[in-house]
């Protein structure tokens, strides 16, 4: 499809597993949004790629949380020992670079019991 | 750091009526967005405003920017069935920059 595409669309997981979710941004996207949504909650930034530039890493909330975009491609965000409060979910977003439009993936719902 | 707030933070309505949600900062944002989020979905924009006063329609969907910047205003008239969601106003959280910040959201509810 053309959009973002993101898997799994539902992760359970048992406290302390580490986890991963992946981001297909649309093609021709340089720039890539990492984002948390907790229950009945507003987006939280957590991590943004821009074409070859040093990630902005600035909303991640622990060094648990990290993420890597293979050149203009697919992301992985990874949260190692997971705990109940990682549940959420995870929305990538992309866009051309240089404007506002953001296009968001479905999401991941993470479950962590 | 900048936080959005919007209100009300849920509103109940008939098949028909008008709807009126706003948000506000207690910073100045120089670019406002509006999305909406279906269950399930990643929230789509809506509207993108970029000038103080500025007034934008999209269909029955009409945004402000507010003069003094710490504000902005969606409206919906004539709702329908399909406007059932979530509503969230964003903007970025630097000046100039794409990271964005987001409220809390407006959760609509349509009695047909």
């Amino acid at each position: 499809g053309a959009g973002v595409s993101q898997s799994p669309s539902n992760k359970v997981t048992e406290k302390g597993k580490d986890v991963e979710l992946r981001c297909d941004p649309i093609s021709g996207h340089t720039a890539l949004y990492w984002y948390r949504q907790r229950l009945g909650q507003g987006l939280e930034f957590l991590i943004y790629f821009q074409g070859n530039s040093a990630p902005d890493k600035s909303g991640l909330p622990s060094d648990r949380f990290s993420a890597e975009r293979t050149g203009e491609s697919v992301s992985t965000l990874t949260i190692q020992r997971t705990q109940q409060e990682d549940s959420a979910v995870y929305l990538c977003a992309s866009s051309t670079g240089g404007t506002d439009t953001q296009y968001f993936g479905p999401g991941t719902r993470l479950t962590v019991l | 750091g900048q936080q959005l707030n919007q209100s009300p933070q849920s509103m109940f309505i008939q098949e028909g009526e008008d709807v009126s949600m706003n948000c506000t900062s207690s910073s100045i944002f120089n670019t406002w967005l509006w999305y909406k989020q279906d269950p399930g979905e990643g929230p789509v924009l809506l509207i993108a405003l970029y000038k103080a006063g500025e007034l934008t329609s999209n269909g029955r969907l009409t945004a402000q920017f507010g003069i003094t910047r710490k504000d902005s205003f969606l409206n919906i008239s004539a709702s329908i069935p399909s406007d059932v969601g979530i509503y969230f106003c964003a903007g970025p959280r630097i000046q100039g920059a794409q990271k964005l910040v987001f409220g809390q959201g407006t959760r609509l509810t349509i009695n047909p």
